[in-house]
């Protein structure tokens, strides 16, 4: 079956980065986008961006552009999505979530992780 | 970017009534309009994608219509199970957009 799990709950201090890890399993890695989205509040969902695994070529909503950089390693079938210069702003729940045929909806959504930006 | 606007915020409903959820744009997105369901402390579930088009596994008292601006998610005689949150996005242009959310409550 189609899974895609995510690292542990972090706490990280302001001005830190932090990276966030999907491991894909259950299909073939590089035929579907990973979608990155936030959810702020247990409410507010927004789209950070995705990477095609086949080319690496990624696409970020602008208000993310300097925040969330998104990799994948296909030796492992792996995404990451690396957050920087964290602020409070930035304490919310991550997802991934598999693109669907069109890559542009998502058909499957990892278990969420939560990041937490404290001093 | 589109803005979806997801009417009404909250919904009372009785577990045997049939419910209509509304999600509008602001501009015209054709069918390109997805539906997903967050139940508590849990990851969305995609119930219907491209308006209308049926999910596998997903029950069929589920239903979607609409095209243009606006979009209608239906469930036929509410379970127990589908008191959540209900999320509309579009994918006719990037940024994808999501709507604010129906929250789907007992009566």
């Amino acid at each position: 079956q189609i899974n895609l799990l995510q690292s542990g709950a972090a706490l990280v201090k302001p001005g830190a980065s932090v990276k966030l890890s999907c491991k894909a399993s259950g299909y073939t890695f590089t035929d579907y986008y990973i979608h990155w989205v936030k959810q702020s509040h247990g409410k507010t969902l927004e789209w950070i961006g995705y990477i095609n695994p086949n080319s690496d070529y990624t696409n970020y909503n602008e208000k993310f552009k300097s925040k969330a950089t998104l990799t994948v390693d296909k030796s492992t079938n792996t995404a990451y999505m690396e957050l920087s210069r964290l602020t409070s702003e930035d304490s919310a729940t991550y997802y991934c979530t598999r693109g669907g045929n069109s890559g542009y909806y998502f058909d499957y959504w990892g278990q969420g992780v939560m990041v937490t930006v404290s001093s | 970017d589109i803005v979806l606007t997801q009417s009404p915020a909250t919904l009372s409903v009785t577990p045997g009534e049939s419910v209509s959820l509304s999600c509008r744009a602001s501009q015209g997105i054709s069918t390109s309009i997805h539906w997903y369901q967050q139940k508590s402390d849990k990851s969305p579930r995609l119930l219907i994608k491209y308006a209308s088009q049926s999910i596998s596994g997903i029950p069929s008292r589920f239903s979607g219509s609409g095209s243009g601006t606006d979009f209608t998610l239906s469930i036929n005689r509410v379970e127990s199970e589908d008191f959540s949150v209900y999320y509309c996005q579009q994918n006719y242009s990037l940024p994808l957009t999501f709507g604010s959310g129906t929250k789907l409550e007992i009566k």
